[in-house]
This record gives C-alpha cells, sequence and structure tokens, in this order.
C-alpha cells in the first residue's frame, strides 16, 4: 500500500502568514488521486481539496493543492484563525486507499 | 441537506462485538457508497473500508478483514458496521462518510458525527 509521509509534524505561523504543508507519497499516485482534508478537535474531518488541486464546495480560494506523483503540497495563502487545525492527506489512486499522519497547524 | 447520523457512544470489553449504525438522509441512499473511518485518540485518520448501498457489496482493508462486516438496510436507508473480537487497541471514534458523487470515488465529502467505542475490561 502507499505510505503518505506528511511534513512538517506541527507548523507554528501567526494569522495572516501563509502555510505550505507538503504530501510526500512511498509510490506514484495515480491520477493525481490526492485529497486535502481539514480536522478541528472534537469535529468530523472536512474535505478541502481533490484531484490534487480542486478545491471542494464553499472551501475559500485561500485553500490551494498543487502537485503531482510522489509529491504534493496544500498552501493557505493567508491564515485566518479558523484554519488552525489538524490537516490529513489521502490518496485514493491505489488501493487501498491511504491517509497521511497529519500535520498540526497551531498558532505561533 | 445531507446528514449522516451515528449511533451513541459504545464500552465493550475485550473479545465482545460492536455495531455502528450510520442513518442518511436528503439525498438518494443507493446512489452512492460510504465508506467507514477510524481515529484511536489523538491519531491520524485510518480507512476500515466501504459498502455499495445498492448491491450491498463490500470491500475491508486487509488489516480488518475477517473481523469487519458492513451492511445496509435499504428501507431506512441505513448502514452498518460490526467489529467483532474487540482489543484494547479498537478504542476509537468510528465514522461514516459518504463519497462526494456518483463516480464513487473515496472522495469522503460528507462525515457522520462519529461514535467513540471504548473498549476496556
Amino acid at each position: 500500500e502507499i505510505v503518505l509521509t506528511q511534513s512538517p509534524g506541527t507548523l507554528s505561523l501567526s494569522p495572516g502568514e501563509r502555510a505550505t504543508l507538503s504530501c510526500r507519497a512511498s509510490q506514484t499516485v495515480g491520477s493525481t488521486y490526492l485529497a486535502w482534508y481539514q480536522q478541528k478537535p472534537g469535529q468530523a474531518p472536512r474535505l478541502l481539496i481533490f484531484g490534487a488541486s480542486s478545491r471542494a464546495t464553499g472551501i475559500p480560494d485561500r485553500f490551494s493543492g498543487s502537485g503531482s506523483g510522489t509529491d504534493f503540497i496544500l498552501t493557505i495563502s493567508r491564515l485566518e484563525p479558523e484554519d488552525f487545525a489538524v490537516y490529513y492527506c489521502q490518496q485514493y489512486g491505489n488501493s487501498p486507499q491511504t491517509f497521511g499522519q497529519g500535520t498540526k497547524l497551531e498558532i505561533k | 441537506q445531507v446528514q449522516l447520523v451515528q449511533s451513541g457512544a459504545e464500552v465493550k470489553k475485550p473479545g465482545a462485538s460492536v455495531k455502528v449504525s450510520c442513518k442518511a438522509s436528503g439525498y438518494t441512499f443507493n446512489g452512492y457508497y460510504m465508506h467507514w473511518v477510524r481515529q484511536a485518540p489523538g491519531q491520524g485518520l485510518e480507512w476500515m473500508g466501504r459498502i455499495n448501498p445498492n448491491s450491498g457489496g463490500t470491500n475491508y482493508a486487509q488489516k480488518f478483514q475477517g473481523r469487519v462486516t458492513m451492511t445496509r438496510d435499504t428501507s431506512i436507508s441505513t448502514v452498518y458496521m460490526e467489529l467483532t473480537s474487540l482489543r484494547s487497541d479498537d478504542t476509537a471514534v468510528y465514522y461514516c462518510a459518504r463519497v462526494v458523487s456518483t463516480t464513487q470515488l473515496p472522495i469522503l465529502n460528507y462525515w457522520g458525527q462519529g461514535t467513540l467505542v471504548t473498549v476496556s475490561s
């Protein structure tokens, strides 16, 4: 199965700054079938990005995704207070689908 | 609007079984695959498997083969996940999650509220 490694484990930034989160796959992810989810404490995950770069319905345009092959990036252009959360990548191009271990985005 | 409402928290002893339900509303139940994902305390997300509500067909993660069974009752738009031979490391929040579109790609756009299953003697 494909192992997804997210970095950094924790990212400390201030509101208004730019966040760059990485997701690296152990093998090529077929058809750029990669998604990003945001999870806040006590809540279910929320879909942000699918197909590596397509925003889900209702997701602000400060969230963007890029990448292909084995390397993917989630960028948050200007952090809002509500963006501090844990972010997971998921690949669904190869069975079984797998998730990364998460990046915690915390307020500096 | 799409809603997935899960059953309440459970406390089980090691070796027991648990069955979690997920009642769907606001869309055509048969049209979208449902997945189950779990999250141990303070840990990441782990995919368990999925069910096709139309046919009842299932696919399970290898890790759970032989211990997990996913079923559905179309008359009440509900899917179920049963996990047997529970161990302490099965303590987790269990989520049902619906795919975003009828392509059935496992892009999970709608999630239940989660069900905490605690396994403790």
